[in-house]
């Protein structure tokens, strides 16, 4: 089966640092990518990460342990518009097809 | 990047009626779209997946019969819901990927259907 587990909610000052995490246990794995979703929106890609370590793209970087099934999005320098929530997908290449399984989503609130 | 185009954004309909919802990929041919459905406050769950020119494959405990999808060229799939009722109003939302590159998914602008 799939599961995927992130925090609900997470809140955090501008200007701040905030990371959050995402576990994962899944019959295959094929690469592990962040979503930024704002209210009703699609969702916007961020990262991903398929082999163990650290991703950085400007102020978010995205890290992964295959071993633990484990990986976290860290968000520098927030700004307010930072304010959104962050799906955490795990592609499993089992089904086929490759699909996507998401996780419920961190909303994530920025306060001034 | 790429762009999904996904129209129409809002629909509101009575229930009974039939509605199709649109997904085009504007600048790259997409080998394999996906359609998601989100309820408020809760994540993508994958409703079916279709390659171009074969069936669709859908997900457990989605009915095929109701949420009717075509794939009928590279650039193009209609996600139609037939009978909508008021349990079917959700945002829908497809999303593409392409043949150069396997990893990223490209999403549409989600449809937001409310069934009266």
């Amino acid at each position: 089966g799939q599961n995927i587990d992130q925090p609900t909610e997470m809140t955090a000052t501008e200007g701040a640092i905030v990371q959050i995490n995402c576990t994962y246990q899944t019959s295959g794995f094929n690469g592990l990518f962040w979503y930024q979703q704002h209210a009703g929106e699609a969702p916007t890609f961020l990262s991903y990460n398929v082999l163990d370590g650290l991703e950085e793209k400007g102020r978010f970087s995205s890290f992964l342990s295959r071993s633990k099934g484990y990986s976290y999005l860290l968000l520098k320098e927030l700004q307010m518009k930072d304010s959104a929530s962050y799906l955490c997908a795990v592609r499993d290449p089992g089904s086929g097809y490759s699909t996507l399984t998401f996780g419920k989503g961190t909303m994530l609130l920025v306060s001034p | 990047g790429a762009v999904v185009s996904q129209h129409p954004s809002r629909v509101i309909c009575k229930s009974g009626t039939s509605v199709k919802i649109e997904c085009r990929s504007l600048d790259f041919q997409a080998t394999t779209m996906f359609w998601y459905r989100q309820f408020p406050k809760q994540s993508l769950m994958l409703m079916a997946t279709s390659n171009e020119g074969s069936k669709a494959t859908y997900e457990q405990g989605v009915e095929k019969d109701k949420f009717l999808i075509n794939h009928a060229s590279l650039t193009l799939s209609t996600l139609t819901v037939t009978s909508a009722h008021p349990e079917d109003s959700s945002f829908y939302i497809c999303s593409a990927r392409t043949r150069a590159t396997n990893e990223k998914l490209f999403f549409g602008s989600g449809t937001q259907l409310s069934v009266l």
